[in-house]
């Protein structure tokens, strides 16, 4: 079965540090576009970061600098490692893979059900 | 970054009833442009992407149109599982950016 599963979130205290795991099956991350994306409770969709097949990293300016995005090919697993964190990043976090059209990422087309970080003291 | 504005914010409306939901982009983003529909408690799911090209699976009563700055999501004959959030997003260029949601909500 293709899916994504993510683990690793919780409750951190300001300045911590996290990293989520997206566990894939049925197809490779490494040959594959995977991305983060984001929503606090209540809120809209915030895209976090993408990896691209070649490696190439993207991040959303209110992550870079913290947020690290990679992969472990022999695990077939994306990481979002998350560094100084905030009351703000505060949300549920979703792996999900990219469409690819003509060799470009494009709408992400398969989800994990997303990992929960709250940053409070 | 570009913006993406999507109106309205919110929509009333009834089983069989079309719906059209507007998104604009700050910046022209040719057919970049990305639909999802999330339920309450849900994981987003992809409906139109390349601005008007319909996702495997997704009923052929939801269709997109628009290049350029400006696109819509059009549902005709709404059903009572098409209530939910849309959200346009652009992958035109990074940090990709999704609207801030329209809500389907019933009459």
């Amino acid at each position: 079965e293709v899916q994504l599963v993510e683990s690793g979130g919780g409750l951190i205290q300001p300045g911590g540090s996290l990293r989520l795991s997206c566990a894939a099956s049925g197809f490779s991350v490494s040959t594959n576009y995977m991305n983060w994306v984001r929503q606090a409770p209540g809120k809209g969709l915030e895209w976090v970061s993408i990896i691209y097949s070649a490696g190439n990293t993207y991040y959303a300016a209110s992550v870079k600098g913290r947020f690290t995005i990679s992969r472990d090919n022999s695990k077939n697993t994306l990481y979002l490692q998350m560094n100084s964190l905030r009351a703000e990043d505060t949300a549920m976090y979703y792996c999900a893979r990219s469409k690819i059209l003509a060799g470009t990422p494009d709408g992400l087309d398969l989800w994990g059900q997303g990992t929960m970080v709250t940053v409070s003291s | 970054d570009i913006q993406m504005t999507q109106s309205p914010s919110s929509v009333s409306a009834s089983v069989g009833d079309r719906v059209t939901i507007t998104c604009r982009a700050s910046l022209g983003i040719s057919s970049w442009l990305v639909w999802y529909q999330q339920k309450p408690g849900k994981v987003p799911k992809l409906l139109i992407y390349a601005a008007s090209s319909l996702e495997s699976g997704v009923p052929s009563r939801f269709s997109g149109s628009g290049s350029g700055r400006d696109f819509t999501l059009t549902i005709t004959n709404l059903q009572p599982e098409d209530f939910a959030t849309y959200y346009c997003q652009q992958a035109h260029s990074f940090p990709w950016t999704f609207g801030q949601g329209t809500k389907v909500e019933i009459k």
